[in-house]
């Protein structure tokens, strides 16, 4: 069964940084389309940061510039990098994967608190 | 950039039909994923490509999609169906991965 972890998770200060990470288990990160989705509370599913099987990664505006979407084969684990973070990045950040652009497979999610 | 909306709310009672809505422009054109979340947990996909379920997926689950208009359908409500809906397609003009606004299922 597919299985994925995020780790790295913390209370950050705005414009701080973090690295948070995915680690996958049963499938190449490498063989399938990786992505960053975030829900802050009370909110709705607010997509981050996708990488192609081939590596190309696209972001969304909120983001664009701040974050960067990485993955280490070696490692099957994917990242994300966030950088300048504000409190409106305070959210839930869910690692999900699938075979195609939609998402079958979800990991549990970790907390990243950006506060003073 | 590509915008899904979805109805905030939609309540049914036991054993009936719900109807969950995504609209879009030309959505019929695209291909739409649903997922489920309930209170405290992990999206879960019920929808692929318009209208495939995913293994262990319930056949009361059925998806259709045509014009401007998207539709998750659950046949014979239960109360475990209580969650928030979410759409989802894939922009290709942008490259980006868009949600819908979510729909919350209440069953009375």
């Amino acid at each position: 069964e597919v299985q994925l972890v995020e780790s790295g998770g913390a209370l950050v200060q705005p414009g701080g940084s973090l690295r948070i990470s995915c680690a996958a288990s049963e499938f190449p990160v490498s063989h399938n389309y990786m992505t960053w989705v975030r829900q802050a509370p009370g909110k709705g599913l607010e997509w981050v940061s996708i990488i192609f099987a081939g590596g190309t990664t696209y972001d969304a505006d909120s983001v664009k510039g701040r974050f960067s979407i990485s993955r280490d084969n070696s490692k099957n684990t994917m990242y994300l990098q966030l950088n300048s973070l504000r409190s409106e990045d305070t959210a839930v950040y869910y690692c999900a994967s699938g075979r195609d652009r939609y998402f079958d497979s979800w990991g549990q999610g970790t907390l990243v608190t950006v506060s003073s | 950039s590509y915008v899904l909306t979805q109805p905030p709310s939609v309540s049914v009672s036991p054993g009936e039909t719900a109807t969950i809505t995504c609209g879009g422009n030309n959505i019929g054109t695209q291909s739409v994923h649903w997922y489920q979340q309930k209170p405290g947990q992990v999206p879960v996909l019920v929808i692929y490509y318009d209208s495939d379920r995913p293994s262990g997926i319930p056949e009361r689950f059925s998806g259709s999609n045509s014009g401007n208009t998207a539709t998750l359908t659950i046949s014979r409500v239960e109360a475990g169906d209580e969650a928030d809906y979410y759409c989802q397609v894939w922009d290709s003009s942008s490259n980006h991965v868009v949600f819908g606004g979510g729909t919350k299922l209440t069953v009375l």
